[in-house]
């Protein structure tokens, strides 16, 4: 079975600091690999996926996520963040195999400081 | 055009009451979720369809009976509702095609008075 570990759950940030967001998963196959981001009141929208190629996967809003496989992890970071970016942050996991199954982190909470 | 829509987007009901929510995508694809959203925010699934086929059923109490009249639709009727029901649901849909990527509805707060 596949999951999800986000470690970090309530982060707390000035704005234009440095985040870096950690996920790891756990399986021993194939893994489309995605960040989900939630704004306060909506729904989750995609930030960015890895599927393939270039570990180095850059997303909307100048996120970008870098998929290390020896470490099964596949963490988010941003330069610099705005208060904008305050939001609740979910990496999750889809195993081709299982049925378009996804497996959600327990989600990290961002809170960017004016 | 909105992708994916549910109804209603908010729901306030007496425990022991039974309802309804619906979920429609227009973005053609083949597989459709029900997922749990608690009060810590954390996002579980309930349900998946695909070509109105279920073949995703997580632990869920009988009580939840998801629908799928055609691929581009996905009902949730909860029976006998708790307090413990008291939750945001979210609909999605995504196809293989997009390696699964989730394109979620705006969501139904759920509240059981």
């Amino acid at each position: 079975a596949q999951s999800v570990s986000q470690h970090n759950h309530h982060v707390i940030l000035s704005e234009a600091a440095s985040l870096e967001l950690g996920c790891n998963y756990s399986y021993g196959g194939t893994v489309n690999l995605f960040w989900y981001v939630q704004y306060p009141g909506q729904h989750l929208q995609l930030l960015l996926k890895y599927f393939s190629g270039d570990p180095l996967v850059k997303g909307i809003k100048g996120f970008e996520a870098e998929f290390i496989k020896s470490k099964f992890s596949f963490n988010l970071r941003k330069p610099s963040v705005q208060w904008s970016d305050t939001a609740e942050y979910f990496c999750a996991v889809n195993a081709d195999t299982n049925a378009g199954k996804s497996t959600f982190g327990d989600g990290t909470t961002l809170t960017v400081k004016p | 055009d909105t992708a994916v829509s549910q109804t209603p987007k908010y729901l306030v009901t007496q425990m022991g009451n039974d309802k309804s929510i619906k979920c429609e995508q227009n973005l053609g694809h083949d597989t459709m979720y029900w997922y749990k959203q608690d009060s810590k925010k954390f996002l579980k699934i309930m349900f998946s369809y695909n070509n109105k086929e279920l073949i995703i059923n997580e632990t869920v109490p009988n009580r939840f009976s998801p629908k799928s009249p055609d691929k581009a639709h996905l009902n949730l009727h909860i029976n006998s509702l708790e307090l413990g029901d008291s939750a945001v649901y979210f609909c999605a849909s995504s196809s293989r095609t997009s390696g699964y990527e989730q394109y979620f509805g705006p969501g139904t707060r759920l509240t059981v008075t």
